[in-house]
């Protein structure tokens, strides 16, 4: 049974800060890996997708990376703003669905 | 092209009553999947659905709880009998494809269900 972690459960850094959060995942033969944003009390807005076959994805201040045989995924924010202000959940997936890490509640501070 | 689309956002029932969720997909969009989010819990997957078909239903308990995505209209998960318990936020997301396919899951804005 796949199990996802991410480290830390919450992280609180000044503004300008480069910061990375931590994905685990115990079954490696997954098809992919996503990372998603979700603000309280809304849904999830997705960042990056990652197939099995990559080993990274970029987007803005964004960067994933995706080790499958170790079964880990960092996430890289970079120049960290205010409004990045949120929970950040990683996702696998094995079979029909995705599996959710509990998430890192990220403060960025002004 | 509209995102998932959720309703209602919020609803309220008070124990023994029914509470129906729907979720319209992305255009285009015929892989729906629930899923439910505790307070202060990562989210649990219920079941996938394509249309008009149940494909996995492992995450959903046996009783009360049921989901359809007929040929029209928006999927529905329905929980008859609400207990307290049940209050949670409920999340549908689409996906055009499934998701050994290389499916990117795109999220709706949730129903939060709370049971008086």
């Amino acid at each position: 049974k796949q199990e996802v972690t991410q480290i830390p459960a919450a992280l609180s850094v000044p503004e300008g800060e480069n910061l990375v959060l931590n994905c685990s995942f115990t079954d490696s033969a997954i098809y992919n890996l996503q990372w998603f944003r979700q603000d309280p009390g809304k849904g999830l807005t997705s960042l990056l997708l990652i197939q099995s076959s990559q080993r990274e994805q970029t987007s803005g201040r964004l960067n994933a990376s995706l080790d499958k045989s170790s079964g880990r995924s960092t996430l890289y924010i970079a120049a960290s703003q205010p409004g990045d202000s949120a929970t950040y959940l990683c996702a696998v997936s094995n079979n029909n669905d995705m599996r959710f890490g509990a998430g890192t509640r990220l403060t960025v501070k002004p | 092209n509209a995102g998932v689309m959720q309703n209602p956002r919020h609803l309220v029932r008070r124990r023994g009553q029914e509470a129906r969720l729907r979720c319209s997909p992305m255009k285009g969009h015929s892989h729906v999947y629930w899923y439910r989010q505790l307070p202060e819990e990562g989210l649990k997957f219920m079941v996938y659905l394509q249309k008009e078909n149940i494909i996995d239903e492992s995450g959903m308990p046996k009783e009360r709880f049921s989901a359809e995505f007929p040929k029209e209209g928006p999927s529905i998960l329905r929980i008859q009998q609400v207990v307290r318990g049940d209050s949670a936020a409920y999340f549908c997301a689409s996906s055009p494809y499934s998701i050994p396919n290389t499916g990117e899951l795109f999220f709706g804005e949730g129903s939060r269900l709370t049971v008086l």
